[in-house]
């Protein structure tokens, strides 16, 4: 049972674009929504993080906007870079003890 | 968040050998977790690492072919014992501490 759902698989977005990529989730236990970014041969490295108490989170082109009801959550990558090129993870997690399911990934291409 | 130091960053093996992964935390932790990452796969949670009692194994994971210790509250190791071409992947450690932290990994390929 895939617990948390991300799509697309892969994402070709022209520079200056926004990149798009979305996550639904089933357990309603959790309470943690966080965004990787990872580069070949490197570990993954967090880019932003949201709990549901919020429905939206910032930081500089980066934003997830978090649908408690729906049960998803996205991540918005504004004015895309080809440095922004590499795979993106959503997971989820019920508390800081417990493991972080992620979802299947997204290729991102930023073509310039 | 803590800073993970792992090692080995890769390795090569041959088949039916083993090789144990070592990951050292800069800070207490009470959960330690272990993944693995095929290639161009999503993480896949190996087990749990609680210190002081036996880790906990996700289905198709068993505690033989992945043996982990966890002596204290900085440090795990993995074992991939008895390996074969199919455990080629990326390893990955993590902690909890103010958010996830993961190491570098470890990319080992079995010939």
């Amino acid at each position: 049972q895939q617990q948390v759902k991300q799509s697309p698989q892969s994402l070709i977005v022209q520079k200056g674009g926004i990149s798009i990529i979305n996550c639904a989730y089933e357990n309603t236990a959790f309470d943690y929504f966080p965004w990787y970014q990872q580069f070949p041969g490197k570990g993954p490295a967090l880019l932003i993080a949201i709990r549901p108490d919020v429905s939206e989170k910032k930081e500089g082109r980066f934003t997830i906007s978090f649908n408690k009801s729906a049960k998803q959550f996205s991540l918005h990558i504004m004015d895309s870079q080809p440095g922004d090129s590499a795979t993106y993870f959503c997971a989820a997690s019920m508390s800081g003890n417990t493991p972080l399911v992620f979802g299947k990934g997204t290729r991102l291409s930023v073509i310039a | 968040s803590a800073v993970i130091s792992q090692k080995p960053s890769r390795d090569i093996c041959q088949r039916g050998t083993s090789l144990t992964i070592q990951c050292q935390v800069d800070s207490q932790v009470t959960m330690m977790f272990w993944y693995r990452q095929q290639p161009g796969q999503s993480l896949t949670l190996i087990a749990t690492a609680n210190q002081g009692s036996e880790a906990t194994y996700e289905s198709g994971f068993v505690i033989d072919k992945f043996p982990i210790s966890r002596p204290n509250l900085t440090f795990s190791t993995l074992t991939v014992s008895n390996m074969s071409p199919e455990d080629s992947s990326i390893y990955l450690c993590s902690a909890y501490l103010d958010g996830y932290t993961f190491g570098s990994g470890t990319r080992l390929t079995v010939v």
